[in-house]
């Protein structure tokens, strides 16, 4: 089984700032991991995923995240986030096998004001 | 590509009714799809797995009674509410997986379902 702790529920930022969306996660497999944004309202849409190979994974939007494999994280980072990035972010893991199905954190919600 | 529609967005039913959502894969085969529950600012819990020509996989604690889920073919899937009541009041959300794109899913815009 596996588990995804998000440390942060709530992050508020300015406008063109960095910034850095925490996320661990706990398995005694190997896991695929995923990053997700949604918006009100709205179904989930994904920024980017690490399947394998290079640990730094570039996203949609401008967004980027690094595995690290010892430190069970793969945080989300953006160099300059917008307005329009004010939205729940959830970070999932899959094992590799089977139906391969994804557990999620508790999310992330980013606000991002000018 | 790789698009997932659900219908409807959102539906409003007196509580002891039947409410039917449909979850489609537009363009691709989905295999496997899966229907996830959120509450107000909460995670998505999964709630089952659907393949297609066999039966739901149901997830400890979803009454299967309750939550019926048909999945007939390679594009569709069917989430029934039974008998609902406003406890069931929530946002369904599926997803869908394709054979050739590994353990990636594809959402769906998600449905709200309000019991009154």
């Amino acid at each position: 089984a596996q588990s995804v702790t998000q440390l942060d529920s709530q992050v508020p930022v300015f406008e063109e700032a960095p910034v850095e969306l925490r996320c661990n996660y706990s398995s005694s497999v190997s896991v695929y991991l995923f990053w997700y944004v949604q918006y009100p309202n709205q179904g989930l849409q994904l920024l980017l995923k690490y399947l394998s190979g290079s640990t730094l994974v570039k996203g949609i939007n401008g967004f980027e995240a690094e595995f690290n494999k010892s430190q069970t994280s793969f945080h989300l980072r953006k160099p300059s986030v917008h307005i329009s990035d004010t939205a729940e972010y959830f970070c999932a893991v899959s094992d590799r096998g089977g139906y391969s199905t994804l557990t999620f954190g508790k999310g992330t919600m980013l606000l991002v004001s000018p | 590509g790789a698009v997932v529609s659900q219908h409807p967005s959102w539906v409003i039913c007196k509580s002891g009714t039947s409410v039917k959502i449909e979850c489609r894969s537009l363009d691709f085969q989905a295999t496997t799809m899966f229907w996830y529950r959120q509450f107000p600012k909460q995670s998505l819990m999964l709630m089952a797995t659907s393949n297609e020509g066999s039966k739901a996989t149901y997830e400890q604690g979803v009454e299967k009674d309750k939550f019926l889920i048909n999945h007939a073919s390679l594009t569709l899937s069917t989430l029934t509410v039974t008998s609902a009541h406003p406890e069931d009041s929530s946002f369904y959300i599926c997803s869908a997986k394709n054979r050739d794109t590994y353990n990636e899913q594809f959402f769906g815009p998600g449905t709200r379902l309000t019991v009154l």
